[in-house]
């Protein structure tokens, strides 16, 4: 079974730093990669995939993202971030070829400070 | 369009009581599928539905009742609430199987819980 783990739980970044999540995945097979965001009372939304192509994947907002397949990581990365990135972001895999069922990380809640 | 609508956004419930979460779409999405969210534990799949029909279970289906008799609505039923099942949950959909329809749109949650 195809399991993602993302190690930081809780990350406090000053305006204008940058961001580095981390997300790890188990599955021996080719994947499609996620990841979402959830601001406070809200939804999750997609902020980037990755489906084939291009390891380096660039989302919404300034976000990107990188499929390094030997390591099995999808990392998150943002060069500046901003205190409306405060929010929880939840990686995603999906593995191909089956039913569409996405498996998620525990989350990484963000708190930008001014 | 509307995209994934939940209702109610909230509810309490006295444990034993039973109830239906509503779930519908307004994109034409054969999969649609129930998370609940807990703090520390991401999102945890309950049941999924590839097509109108057809329901499978998830990773934490007990307590839950599913059923997909339109392609628009996937309802979720607590049989006989517990204070385990104190969660956030929600409904989401996606176009198919192939690989540009393996995004899931996600809708507003609904906050349950059981006392």
């Amino acid at each position: 079974a195809q399991s993602v783990s993302q190690h930081n739980h809780h990350v406090i970044l000053s305006e204008a730093a940058s961001l580095e999540l981390g997300c790890n995945y188990s599955y021996g097979g080719t994947v499609n990669l996620f990841w979402y965001v959830q601001y406070p009372g809200q939804h999750l939304q997609l902020l980037l995939k990755y489906f084939s192509g291009d390891p380096l994947v660039k989302g919404i907002k300034g976000f990107e993202a990188e499929f390094i397949k030997s390591k099995f990581s999808f990392n998150l990365r943002k060069p500046s971030v901003q205190w409306s990135d405060t929010a929880e972001y939840f990686c995603a895999v999906k593995s191909t070829g089956t039913a569409s069922k996405l498996t998620f990380g525990t989350g990484t809640r963000l708190q930008v400070t001014l | 369009n509307a995209g994934v609508t939940q209702t109610p956004k909230f509810q309490v419930l006295k444990t034993g009581q039973s109830m239906t979460l509503q779930c519908a779409q307004d994109m034409n999405h054969e999969y649609m599928s129930w998370y609940r969210q807990d703090p520390g534990m991401g999102l945890r799949l309950i049941h999924y539905s590839v097509g109108a029909g057809i329901t499978d279970q998830g990773e934490v289906p007990n307590g839950y009742n599913v059923s997909r008799s339109t392609t628009e609505d996937f309802p979720l039923r607590l049989l006989s609430a517990a204070p385990s099942q104190t969660s956030v949950y929600f409904c989401a959909s996606s176009p198919g199987w192939g690989s540009k329809g393996n995004e899931q749109f996600f809708g507003p949650g609904t906050r349950l819980t059981v006392l």
